[in-house]
């Protein structure tokens, strides 16, 4: 079946330090990839996607590449903030799979000023 | 506009007594899905609902779960004769509906089961 596989936690770094959380991930077909945040005291929320080989998935100076040769997704900061302080979770939509979410078990970041 | 809200968002109960989760998915989403998050888990889906089609309850671990859903709007988790492994955060989620793989999901809040 599908899965996710996220690199062990917890992480912590210093402010703008550079930031990789790897992800590798298992599909039979053509999955969509998504990196969800959440921050304390908040709910899940979508921070990027990317639905085909070779897209790149960007927002709030985050960025993932869905690479299919090496089936990862693995998100990158250049300089990390206090506020991304939260727990990250990549997850994959299958195909013909109603959409459901496959889920990493999340890590924790934090960032000390 | 307003998210999607659930209900309670903390619920404390004994073994073998029943529990009932409620979602509000965001208005005109037509698809829901509920998930459960265990310590130091990532996120097991549990069921799907879209529209009016028969809902997909492959996730569902054991028969004492189900989940109905009225029309597009409300949902609610049933926990039947609840056991301690059921304690977890119970998290819905909605969607537009239609778009296949590369929608987004929007997550509520989250439930807090502890089944004493």
């Amino acid at each position: 079946g599908d899965s996710v596989t996220q690199m062990e936690g917890p992480v912590t770094l210093s402010e703008e330090a550079f930031l990789t959380i790897n992800c590798t991930y298992t599909a039979t077909g053509y999955p969509s990839l998504f990196w969800y945040v959440q921050y304390p005291g908040e709910g899940l929320q979508l921070l990027l996607k990317a639905t085909k080989a070779d897209d790149k998935g960007s927002n709030k100076g985050f960025e993932a590449t869905y690479r299919k040769e090496t089936t990862s997704f693995h998100l990158e900061k250049g300089s990390v903030q206090v506020s991304d302080s939260a727990v990250y979770f990549c997850a994959l939509s299958e195909t013909g799979a109603n959409s459901k979410l496959t889920f990493g078990k999340g890590i924790t970041l934090s960032v000390r000023p | 506009g307003a998210g999607v809200s659930q209900s309670p968002s903390n619920k404390v109960t004994e073994k073998g007594k029943d529990v009932e989760l409620r979602c509000d998915p965001i208005s005109g989403h037509t698809a829901l899905y509920w998930y459960r998050q265990r310590l130091g888990q990532g996120l097991e889906f549990l069921i799907y609902f879209q529209g009016n089609s028969a809902p997909d309850k492959s996730g569902l671990p054991s028969d004492r779960f189900s989940a109905e859903r009225t029309g597009e709007s409300v949902s609610t988790l049933t926990i039947q004769r609840t056991q301690q492994e059921d304690s977890a955060v119970y998290l819905c989620a909605s969607s537009l509906g239609g778009q296949g793989i590369r929608e987004t999901q929007y997550f509520g809040p989250g439930t807090r089961l502890l089944v004493l």
